[in-house]
């Protein structure tokens, strides 16, 4: 049973265009929810967080948006750059369990 | 910053043979990780230890075991590799933010068995 679904595995996007990630969630007791970035070759890196308590967190060109009620999360990227390429795993966790449960990742691909 | 170290970035085996992945971290992170990436599945949790001589299963146990004899490092064992463990694998150590649990990611071991 699956607690975090990204339904995408793939996106392709224009430079300077914007990118949405999506994430699905089933367990109403995540805390927090990060966003990883991973690069061929290397290990995944954070990137944003938001807490439960809030529906936007914003950190330069990197927006999430948080809607509890559906259970749903995004990533918005404005404007896309061909070096934001990559996959990004969502990764809801608890301050209960200190546990991190990561989403299939969705691979993004910006082009020239 | 926390530096996670995996030992290797690509290894070859053969099936059969045991095979030994290592993590050591520089933080004094009592919780430590082990992953693998294959595609379409995301991260997937083998193993995990919050402390000395401390483990538990994650996932995908079956064919692994691990080792956590000093705080620093963390290592991951396959006592008979198979083609099906070849995989990305990810070691990670947990870390505390003021709002969240984090974890830092070592660079990966690409490991091939054939």
């Amino acid at each position: 049973d699956q607690q975090v679904k990204q339904n995408s595995p793939s996106l392709s996007v224009q430079e300077g265009r914007i990118s949405i990630l999506n994430c699905d969630y089933t367990n109403s007791m995540f805390d927090y929810f990060l966003w990883y970035k991973k690069y061929p070759a290397e290990g995944p890196t954070f990137l944003i967080s938001i807490s439960s308590i809030k529906d936007k967190n914003e950190d330069g060109r990197f927006t999430v948006f948080l809607n509890k009620s559906a259970k749903h999360l995004s990533l918005h990227i404005v404007p896309s750059q061909p070096g934001d390429s990559a996959v990004y795993f969502c990764a809801p966790g608890s301050g209960n369990t200190g546990k991190l449960i990561f989403g299939q990742g969705t691979t993004l691909q910006v082009k020239p | 910053d926390v530096k996670v170290t995996q030992s290797s970035r690509y290894l070859v085996k053969r099936t059969g043979e045991k095979v030994f992945l290592e993590c050591v971290q520089d933080m004094d992170h009592e919780n430590m990780f082990w992953y693998r990436q294959d595609p379409g599945l995301g991260l997937r949790l083998i193993y995990f230890s919050y402390d000395v001589k401390m483990k538990e299963k994650g996932d995908i146990p079956e064919g692994y075991s691990v080792s956590r004899e000093k705080k620093e490092r963390f290592s991951l064992i396959l006592e008979s590799a198979s083609t099906n463990q070849t995989s990305m694998y990810l070691c990670a150590s947990r870390y505390r933010d003021r709002r969240f649990y984090g974890y830092t990611f070592g660079s990966g071991t690409r490991l091939t068995v054939v």
